[in-house]
This record gives C-alpha cells, structure tokens and sequence, in this order.
C-alpha cells in the first residue's frame, strides 16, 4: 500500500489561480519529496524538504510540513496552463514510497 | 550533463516471454533505482541497486530482476511475463546514497498480450 496519500485525486482550476494539494503519510520520516509527471513520462524532483523544516519555497511552489499530524502540502501559485500534471509526494530514502498523486488541470 | 535514459521505450510482449529492460543513469550517478507504475497500484519500488549491489527491494516475486554493471548502468528483466506487468517502467538515478533527489528517465511502457 502506499504511504503517501494525496488529497484531492484530482483538481481542475483556471490558470492564475493556486493549486494545493495535501500528502499524508504513515511513518516517520527524514524528508519528503514532491515529484511532477507529465502525461505517463518520466518524473521530475520539485521540492524536499526535511523533517526538521516547516516551510520552503522555490518559485512559485511552497511546501509545508507538518510532522505531528504526518502531512505536507504543496501550493502552487499563479498556476498555468503548463502546470497540467500529476503531482506525487515521496517518502523514504532508499525504498522510496510514492503516494497516489493529484491530477491538476489547468485551464487556460 | 544528459539525463537518465531508458531503452526501448516501447516494448510488445505476449505472455511467458521475458523482457530485458536497460537504463543508463546520469554521469557520476552511482545509485539506480527501478519504479513500476500501473494505474491501478500507482508508483511502486521494485529495487535499487548501488555500486552493482542490489541495496533494497521492493515486495514484487523473483520473476523481477536487476543487475547494475560497472559503469552504473543499469538492468530490469523480467521472466515469464503476465498481462498485470503491463505498465510503465520507471528507472531513477541518484548521486548521493542516500537517493534523496531522483533523476528519472522517460520511462520503458511494456504492453503484455
């Protein structure tokens, strides 16, 4: 099962709106990792960030982390239609565990 | 410097037959990792494999294997193929041991009939 589990599935905005997305995850953990796949394609890393870190941003993304209540959450502002994808959240270090991952999409 | 490469990207098998899937991680990348992803099961950890040692292994059966070579670079096989292997092949390079930022590949999607 996965450790990582996304909220909402899915999420449709229009462009220069934000996007959040939550991840929850069971165990505890050294960092945690937001990835973006575009249409069945290969993953690419957005953010981590540490269990000793509550927030972080870069660009337009910011990520928090809440270790007591096992929960991260990734902002997405001033979307485009660009960021048209799936975002996952990853635990772990060397078994890397991905949750299910929210669909955004963006409409121009 | 190139990224992670996979080949074939594409790849038709019929039932019972094996598959060799290969991945070339980036420059000085010594860890190589191996995702599937289903839409039904999502993303899940096959195996990573780190300086030709096989480090960690996800809960898939012994029909699934890997090997790294001296080089870094990296292969999946898989034996005696079913319909539910059908999937997206996902294969991850890291630089440090500790894989806390994977570089992907474009993914090998198998098609099992």
């Amino acid at each position: 099962s996965q450790q990582g589990e996304e909220d909402p599935q899915a999420l449709s905005i229009q462009e220069g709106e934000n996007a959040t997305m939550n991840c929850s995850y069971k165990t505890s953990i050294n960092n945690l990792q937001w990835y973006r796949q575009n249409s069945g394609r290969g993953l690419v890393h957005l953010i981590l960030i540490r269990s000793n870190e509550r927030e972080k941003h870069s660009g337009r993304l910011r990520v928090t982390l809440d270790t007591s209540k096992k929960s991260s959450s990734l902002l997405i502002t001033a979307s485009r239609a660009a960021d048209t994808a799936s975002y996952f959240c990853a635990t772990g270090g060397f078994k890397t565990i991905f949750g299910a991952g929210t669909r955004l999409f963006v409409k121009a | 410097k190139a990224g992670v490469t996979q080949t074939p990207r594409y790849l038709i098998k019929t039932r019972g037959q094996q598959v060799t899937l290969s991945c070339s991680p980036i420059s000085g990348h010594r860890s190589v990792s191996w995702y599937q992803q289903t839409p039904g099961q999502g993303l899940q950890f096959l195996f990573e494999y780190f300086s030709e040692t096989q480090r960690n292994k996800g809960n898939f059966p012994g029909r699934f294997s890997g090997r790294q070579f001296s080089n870094s670079r990296s292969e999946m096989n898989v034996s005696t193929l079913e319909l539910g292997d059908s999937a997206l092949y996902l294969c991850a390079s890291s630089q440090k041991a500790d894989k806390e930022t994977q570089y992907f590949g474009p993914g090998t999607r198998l098609l099992v009939l």
